[in-house]
């Protein structure tokens, strides 16, 4: 089965870039999607289709997918950002979805 | 807007049934494929199952294939999840989330419910 593969932790200072990845066997043949999971609450949308983002969700941002590699960045980070991120795609070989172990942000 | 509220979550001993339902509201229902994802207590996201519109297509992850059944009822506006041979393994949040594309190669989730928490334990 697809495996995807996340950092288990990520620190930045706020007002800095964080970079979450995820890798994949040829992950960028895939579309990739990102969701924002705080304590007690349901994930939410941050990034679909590798970079587009829902309405709502601010410019800061983005996402970007190649090669076996696709990246969460968020731009001027706010200590708001502070929650677990995952990465998802759909394994077409095996028609079952797949999330990445998720990646926990912590905003010093 | 777009509502999803799950019910059903529970105590059950090993081995037992349970049923989940997601009543949705804010948009239409019978034009969108559903899925099941679930969370264990202080773990990840893990998908559990899809449906599509019509509720004639169907896929399971390996962990839950032959035990879990998922369905819906367009003229209800409901999603189900039949969970039967329950496992301490189970015991996680259940969420229903829409998927705002129709096509089978795919899958993203654009609006979750809050959840629904299933214990597995005797």
């Amino acid at each position: 089965s697809y495996v995807l593969t996340q950092p288990p932790s990520v620190s930045v200072a706020p007002g800095q870039t964080a970079r979450i990845t995820c890798g994949g066997n040829n992950i960028g043949s895939k579309s990739v999607h990102w969701y924002q999971q705080k304590p007690g609450q349901a994930p939410v949308l941050v990034v679909y289709d590798d970079s587009d983002r829902p309405s709502g969700i601010p410019e800061r941002f983005s996402g970007s997918n190649s090669g076996n590699t696709a990246t969460l960045t968020i731009s001027r980070v706010e200590a708001g950002d502070e929650a677990d991120y995952y990465c998802q795609v759909w394994d077409s070989s095996s028609a079952q979805g797949v999330f990445g172990g998720g990646t926990k942000l912590t905003v010093l | 807007e777009v509502q999803l509220v799950e019910s059903g979550g529970g105590l059950v001993q090993p081995g037992g049934s349970l049923r989940l339902s997601c009543a949705a509201s804010g948009f239409t229902f019978s034009s969108y494929w559903m899925h099941w994802v679930r969370q264990a207590p202080g773990k990840g996201l893990v998908w559990v199952s899809r449906i599509n519109s019509d509720g004639s297509s169907t896929s399971y992850a390996d962990s839950v294939k032959g035990r879990f059944t998922i369905s819906r009822d367009n003229a209800k506006n409901t999603l189900y999840l039949q969970m039967n041979s329950l496992r301490a393994e189970d015991t996680a949040v259940y969420y229903c989330a829409r998927d705002p594309e129709d096509y089978g190669d795919y899958a993203q989730f654009d609006y979750w419910g809050q959840g629904t928490l299933v214990t597995v334990s005797s």
